[in-house]
């Protein structure tokens, strides 16, 4: 069964590092979203595409984050500089359409420590 | 910003019993969504009920839609210690297109 792949599980920076995370959406899914979650909340929505073209980012802090999808099929998201704040999980999820009728597909995230 | 709210925040029970989850929500929804978490693993989707549903059926899991309440209940019917996650709601803000979800349901069966 295909899966979203991201890479890597666990990162540990230092603050004020930079630190990218990489997502492989399932093949053929259109909308790839970037998720937050901190320890004992929901996902956040960072950041949302729809092939390459990002369709919102409202709640991307665009002073320290960048998010890209550049051919429309995987994407990198980047934090510079890191802060302790930023320690959570981050999810990376695609779906066939930006339509919510579609279910989304997470990955396994990728687990940030900054100290 | 957040908009759906479970509640309890955290329930335990024992093996073979059921668990009910709620969901509130403040604005107009097209959909509702349930979503699984077991520790420190991305999120499952589970099911998935619209604005014109009242109720729906997947195996044990049973979730019913008020929208009058703007409210939602997830139904874990003879629950397993499997079922041992965190289990959130999702909605669509104001008919938007951006998933919202909530802080979640810890649950915990015990064998």
């Amino acid at each position: 069964e295909a899966e979203v792949a991201q890479s890597p599980r666990y990162k540990i920076t230092e603050k004020s590092q930079a630190v990218a995370f990489w997502c492989d959406p399932i093949s053929g899914h259109a909308t790839l979203y970037w998720y937050r979650q901190i320890l004992g909340q929901g996902p956040e929505l960072l950041v949302q595409f729809q092939d390459e073209s990002v369709v919102d980012d409202s709640q991307l802090p665009k002073d320290r984050f960048s998010a890209e999808r550049l051919k429309g099929v995987d994407s990198t998201l980047k934090i510079q500089p890191a802060e302790l704040g930023d320690s959570a999980m981050y999810l990376c999820a695609s779906s066939l359409q930006r339509n919510l009728l579609y279910e989304q597909y997470f990955g396994p995230g990728t687990r940030l420590t900054v100290t | 910003s957040q908009q759906g709210e479970e509640d309890p925040q955290a329930l335990s029970i024992q093996e073979g019993e059921n668990a009910t989850m709620n969901c509130s929500y403040k604005t107009s929804i097209n959909n509702l969504q349930w979503y699984r978490q077991n520790s420190g693993r991305g999120l499952v989707h589970l099911i998935l009920i619209r604005s014109n549903e009242r109720e729906k059926h997947s195996g044990r899991l049973r979730v019913t839609l008020d929208t009058s309440k703007k409210s939602s209940s997830l139904l874990i019917t003879a629950s397993r210690a499997a079922d041992t996650a965190s289990y959130f709601c999702a909605t669509d803000e104001n008919y938007g297109q951006n998933f919202v979800f909530g802080p979640g349901t810890r649950l915990s069966v015990l064998p």
